[in-house]
């Protein structure tokens, strides 16, 4: 099966900088990935589509301009929080679509604490 | 959009069966899936619906009924190790999963 590797599963930011997390799928080429936000006891919430080649489709509420989208390959996708505040802190978590259409892989999450 | 519901907290004795309810209203249906996620780690996928009927994968089975919008999971032979909170998503026709608010199962000895 697919095995999503998500990096760093830990960080930890001043308030005002950026922070790249990076999604790879290991396994096979993933045209689609998503990102999802966790907050504490809450569940995940779809943040945005990320599409290989093309502009992210980003939820309603979510800004484009904050959270940044790229998904240069087929193996790779990076989510940027810009100018990173403490209301951002939360739980990362990207997934892709398995090939056999019968789940989502995941990655392992990125905690994301801004002080 | 999706509307899914679900239990906020269940509590069940080791060994015993456990019934975690679901039910969604969606503007597009492409399955439904049950994940189980312990504090601080990611989800990981415990099982799929995509016709109805029962789905049975050793100790956990899940129930879908699409005319309803009714899913269920079923843990049987309760370990502590269960203890964990059990998320229903609902996939829709572009691959997107909504997710309901999760239920925490706490087994006790």
């Amino acid at each position: 099966g697919a095995v999503v590797s998500q990096h760093p599963s830990r960080v930890i930011c001043k308030s005002g900088t950026s922070v790249k997390i990076e999604c790879r799928s290991l396994d096979f080429q993933a045209t689609t990935m998503f990102w999802y936000r966790q907050f504490p006891k809450q569940s995940l919430m779809l943040m945005a589509t990320s599409n290989e080649g093309s502009k992210a489709t980003y939820e309603q509420g979510v800004e484009k301009d904050k959270f940044l989208i790229n998904h240069a390959s087929l193996t790779l996708s990076t989510l940027t929080v810009t100018s990173a505040h403490p209301e951002d802190s939360s739980f990362y978590i990207c997934s892709l679509k398995g090939a056999g259409d019968t789940e989502a892989f995941f990655g392992q999450g990125t905690r994301l604490t801004v002080v | 959009g999706q509307n899914i519901d679900q239990p906020t907290e269940m509590t069940a004795t080791e060994g015993a069966i456990v019934q975690i309810n679901c039910t969604y209203q969606t503007s597009g249906f492409n399955g439904l899936f049950w994940y189980q996620q312990h504090a601080g780690e990611a989800p990981t996928f415990l099982s799929y619906n995509v016709l109805d009927g029962l789905e049975e994968k050793g100790r956990f089975s899940s129930f879908l009924s699409r005319s309803k919008g009714y899913s269920y999971l079923l843990l049987k032979e309760l370990q502590m190790k269960d203890s964990a909170s059990y998320l229903c998503a609902v996939r829709d026709g572009d691959y997107k999963l909504s997710f309901g608010a999760g239920t925490t199962v706490t087994v006790r000895a």
